[in-house]
This record gives C-alpha cells, structure tokens and sequence, in this order.
C-alpha cells in the first residue's frame, strides 16, 4: 500500500461544475499538506498549503483536511475550462530533518466548456 | 525574478551513456529536491539538499544516481550507464528554507532508447 492513494481519474465535468478530488494516506505522522495542479509538460505549482486539521479557502478553491480520517479534500467551485490539468496532493512529516514531499498519482481533471 | 530553471528540456540517451541533468534553483533558495515522475504517476522524491549539504538521498534508485550541488546553488544530476526504466521526467524544486512552498522547475524529460 502505497503512503498517499489518490484516484487518477480521469475525471470530466462541464464547465461552472463543483470538483471535488480527494487523498487518503496512512502515515499519521503527515502535518503539512499541498495541492498543486500540473499542466501537461509543465512542472507542477502551488495551489493550496494547509498545516494540520481544518480548511482553507481561496479563492475558488478550498482545502479541507481531516487527520482523524487521514483525508484530503480539494473543492474547485466554478469550475473553468482553464482548471483542466492534473492535480497533485502532496504531503509531509515534521519530523526526522527531511523536507522531502509524497505525492500521490495525480487526478486529470478536464473541463468541458 | 527567474524561477526554477532546469536544462536540458529534453535529452535522448542511448542505453548505457551517462547523463547530466542541471538544476538553477531559485537564487538565494536554501533547499533543493530532485524528483522523478514517471508517466501517470506523481513525482516520486530522489534526494534533498540544505545548501550544499544532501541530507536525505533515500529516494536514489540505485549506485548509477548521483547527485551534487557543491557551492549551494546550481545542482546537477548525474545518470551513470542509463536503463529504459531511467525514461522519467526529472523534476527540481527549491525552497527558500524547506518549511514553506517549494516552486517546481519544467523537468527535463530523459529517454532511454
């Protein structure tokens, strides 16, 4: 079992949709958590950066995060053709000195106009 | 300014020749990431720098992978005796001191042939 699950997709929704993409991830130790959105054959970039337990808006978008249940939640209202690519949950411990991010598989999402 | 900036985009390498691959971080960046993203897959980390230090080079996927970054600025990859299953994107990343966002360069994709 891989530290963070993540349902590749794809997923396609029309255009003005609410999206919502998810992570699950096992180790209990994650206190850092990202999303970022990936376009084809571009690095990926940040979206959302949530410590610990709660959510985040901005913007269109808003990050929930629920440790108890060890789930990631990233919520796109309105969604635009524009918001079509790959997004990327990443996560992070605290602990042991190393900054490294786990990711998980990515999610394609397209927007249908 | 600049963001991250890696070269070259793209490289072809006949099995067995040693790569390079160089990352410009961000200036004045204190972390540093190499990951590899194989297609459809999250990236997946490879090794971390704190300025000129590799504190964490767990991700390594064997001997053949080296990595350096000796003045604390630019860094280098290096790919000895390359296999098909080297064929990845190889993304860097830099920080300004590893507990905020870290930017993604474009990757340069590697094709073993």
């Amino acid at each position: 079992q891989k530290e963070v699950e993540q349902d590749p997709g794809p997923l396609s929704v029309p255009e003005g949709a609410i999206v919502s993409l998810n992570c699950t991830y096992s180790n209990s130790a994650f206190q850092y958590f990202m999303w970022y959105r990936q376009y084809s054959r571009k690095g990926p970039e940040l979206l959302m950066y949530t410590y610990s337990s709660g959510n985040k808006e901005d913007g269109r978008f808003t990050a929930q995060v629920d440790k108890s249940s060890k789930y990631i939640s990233l919520f796109i209202r309105d969604s635009q053709p524009s918001d079509s690519a790959t997004y990327l949950c990443a996560m992070r411990d605290a602990q042991g000195g190393s900054e490294k991010l786990v990711f998980g598989k990515g999610t394609k999402l397209t927007v249908n106009p | 300014g600049a963001g991250v900036s890696q070269s070259p985009r793209y490289k072809v390498a006949k099995r067995g020749q040693d790569v390079a691959l160089r990352c410009d971080p961000i200036s004045g960046h204190v972390s540093l990431f190499w990951y590899q993203q194989a297609l459809g897959q999250g990236p997946e980390f490879l090794t971390y720098f704190q300025n000129e230090a590799q504190l964490d080079k767990s991700g390594l996927p064997s001997d053949r992978f080296f990595a350096e970054r000796p003045e604390g600025s630019v860094s280098t990859l290096k790919i000895q005796r390359t296999q098909q299953e080297d064929s990845a994107v190889y993304l860097c990343a830099s920080s300004p001191d590893g507990n905020t966002e870290a930017f993604f360069g474009q990757g340069t994709r590697l094709t073993v042939v």
